[in-house]
């Protein structure tokens, strides 16, 4: 059962423009909602993350858009760059006192071109 | 100190040997997690430790077995593996007690012959 989706499964974006990448919850007992990026071989390392009470969330050149009525959050990735070329992964999280754990999107690669 | 550190990072093990993974973090983070990632695929849960206790097994066959000597270390002993269970094998933590980020090591990319 796939609590999250994720879409598209991988994007080619040129160098300096901007990259998106959805998903969509369908527990709405989800209360954290982070990224994470990775590269071959790497852990996942986080990017940035949102909780459901705020609709839009900036680090840099990175924003989460939030949409709660609809379940969905997007990524959005402004002037990017060949080293954000990597793996990158969204994520929901409910609070359960020691039972926490994420529930994971299906992964975008994403590879900027020059 | 925002680190999880994974030892070995390169493990090949026959399928009659007996090795373990190591993990370690000094964040002050309760709960500790493993995940194992095959290729192309998100990270999927293996176990969760909350305050040195498990808490979750995800149905994990019995050939992997969980530790948690201490409440910045987490072990994960493995003993009679199958070639299917090479992957990368990657430790988390996170702070207790609401929902909130996970940090990642590197993990450990094992192989099995």
């Amino acid at each position: 059962q796939q609590q999250v989706k994720q879409s598209p499964q991988s994007l080619i974006v040129q160098k300096g423009g901007i990259s998106i990448i959805n998903c969509a919850y369908e527990n709405t007992a989800f209360d954290y909602f982070p990224w994470y990026q990775q590269f071959p071989g790497k852990g996942p390392a986080l990017l940035i993350a949102i909780r459901p009470d705020v609709s839009e969330k900036k680090e840099g050149r990175f924003t989460i858009s939030f949409n709660k009525s609809a379940k969905q959050f997007s990524l959005h990735i402004m002037d990017s760059q060949p080293g954000d070329s990597a793996t990158y992964f969204c994520a929901a999280i409910k609070s359960n006192f020691g039972n926490e754990k994420l529930t994971f999107g299906t992964g975008t690669r994403l590879t900027i071109i020059p | 100190d925002t680190e999880v550190t994974q030892t070995p990072k390169h493990l090949v093990m026959g399928m009659t040997n007996k090795k373990s993974l190591k993990c370690e973090q000094h964040m002050g983070h309760r709960a500790m997690y493993w995940y194992k990632q095959k290729a192309k695929k998100p990270p999927e849960l293996m176990f969760v430790y909350s305050y040195e206790k498990l808490s979750i097994n995800e149905s994990v066959p019995s050939r992997f077995s969980p530790e948690c000597p201490n409440s910045s270390l987490l072990n994960l002993h493995l003993h009679a593996l199958q070639p299917e269970d090479s992957a990368l094998y990657l430790c988390a933590s996170s702070y207790q007690g609401s929902a909130t980020e996970a940090f990642f090591g590197q993990g450990t990319r094992l192989t099995v012959v």
